[in-house]
């Protein structure tokens, strides 16, 4: 149980496009969703937490129009990376939660590396 | 200061060793307490999952938190190559929601 997915697991894209990082929850329904970064050999930096329904409520210093977040259902949460430049490749990790009493799942990680 | 403290390695055993990983912290309203394994370029596997003061064993696991001393540990017994990865620690307290405080991680190596 608890199983996280993202997709893409890995995109390349051109400096100045938007990308779009799926977190989905399959065998539960998450209220919450969280959003991180991760540099090589550093820990998790999150950017983000979303609740279904409701608007995200982003970490000091993380660019709310630069990095998009939609919870449109129990199950997806949604990272867009607009206009984006060779320093937002890095990697980003999903996680979701089934209620306040309960721990963070991670997703796999989405490998973005823009050109 | 950081509120949660992980020696970040790397820490090199051999096959079979025992394996001790250990944070501290200093937020005492910490009440909930995990370790996460994560192997390179991949999410992180929620190894463990305590709530306050005690051991809980898994397997060749064992979690033990000393809210006293502010110090947890993740024991891995009859440790094997696959072991090999980084762990994370991270706890949270019981009003913060989901939100976890993360440990720097510590890489450990388990060679054959």
């Amino acid at each position: 149980g608890a199983v996280v997915s993202q997709h893409p697991s890995r995109v390349i894209c051109k400096s100045g496009t938007s990308v779009k990082i799926e977190c989905r929850s399959l065998d539960f329904q998450a209220t919450t969703m969280f959003w991180y970064r991760q540099f090589p050999k550093q820990s998790l930096m999150l950017m983000a937490t979303s609740n279904e329904g409701s608007k995200a409520t982003y970490e000091q210093g993380v660019e709310k129009d630069k990095f998009l977040i939609n919870h449109a259902s129990l199950t997806l949460s949604t990272l867009t990376v607009t206009s984006a430049h060779p320093e937002d490749s890095s990697f980003y990790i999903c996680s979701a939660s089934l209620g306040r009493a309960d721990t963070q799942y991670f997703g796999p990680g989405t490998r973005l590396t823009v050109l | 200061q950081k509120e949660v403290e992980q020696d970040p390695g790397p820490l090199s055993v051999p096959e079979g060793a025992i394996v001790s990983l250990n944070c501290t912290y200093s937020n005492s309203a910490f009440q909930y307490f995990m370790w996460y394994r994560q192997y390179s370029r991949k999410g992180p596997e929620l190894l463990m999952y305590t709530y306050s003061s005690g051991n809980k064993e898994d397997g060749r696991f064992t979690a033990q938190v000393d809210k006293s001393s502010k110090y947890i540990s993740l024991f891995i017994r009859d440790s094997q190559p696959s072991d090999s990865a980084t762990y994370l620690c991270a706890m949270r307290t019981n009003n913060a929601g989901n939100m976890l405080t993360f440990g720097g991680g510590t890489r450990l190596m388990v060679k054959p």
